[in-house]
């Protein structure tokens, strides 16, 4: 079974301008989450999204927002960039089956703001 | 609030020196803490999912146990290949979301 999918793996950009970054899920998992990862705050929860519909939302700007395709596959976009969201974003899709659970992590996508 | 707080901050091991990582949480009504490796620069990896106090689970050279309060993660006779941050989260009920901890960052010395 293939992983967990991100791309791009890498992206630069600047001030102002604003991102897609993109996730293909492990299939036949529904449920797509999100996480912005930096030294200094660690791993937060941006957002999660189960059958198209979000399900739950962390403490973060409106500037950053989600959506979820009816094949799994989820993106999730910051507008007007700022420096401090330079960071390594983490894309994570879950599977329950009762009350087992597992959440399987992407690579990431390391975003660089200028 | 669910809190979540892992401890030693880093960790330095010769091989072969056996120790225990702590994940100390704060959360009513706990479904699951899950417990991952994450290698720098990539996604961390998934090792064990908890869901009652008093478990066990094994894999390899590492065995994590639960308690009420606190989770442990233990490293029997590790390798240099056991280098990485042990990250440990935890979810309150299917739907809420995940809350992780700081990380520990182990370092394991030939």
């Amino acid at each position: 079974k293939a992983g967990v999918t991100q791309t791009p793996r890498y992206l630069i950009k600047t001030r102002g301008q604003q991102v897609t970054l993109s996730c293909s899920p492990i299939s036949g998992h529904r449920s797509v989450s999100w996480y912005q990862q930096t030294p200094g705050q660690g791993l937060q929860f941006l957002f999660e999204y189960f059958s198209e519909t979000q399900r739950n939302k962390g403490n973060f700007p409106g500037r950053f927002s989600g959506r979820q395709f009816s094949n799994s596959r989820s993106e999730m976009n910051v507008s007007t960039l700022e420096l401090g969201d330079s960071a390594l974003y983490l894309c994570a899709s879950s599977w329950s089956s009762g009350a087992q659970e597992t959440q399987y992590f992407g690579p990431g996508t390391r975003l660089l703001v200028l | 609030e669910d809190q979540v707080t892992q401890s030693p901050e880093a960790l330095r091991l010769q091989e072969g020196e056996s120790s225990s990582l702590n994940c100390s949480y704060t959360v009513s009504g706990l479904r699951g803490l899950f417990w991952y490796r994450q290698d720098p620069g990539k996604g961390p990896e998934f090792l064990f999912t908890l869901y009652s106090a008093g478990e066990e689970k094994e894999k390899e050279r590492l065995k994590a146990t639960l308690t009420k309060k606190e989770s442990f993660l233990h490293i029997t006779a590790p390798k240099p290949e056991d280098s990485a941050t042990y990250l440990c989260a935890v979810r309150r009920n299917y739907g809420q979301n995940f809350v992780f901890g700081p990380g520990t960052r182990l370092s394991v010395l030939p």
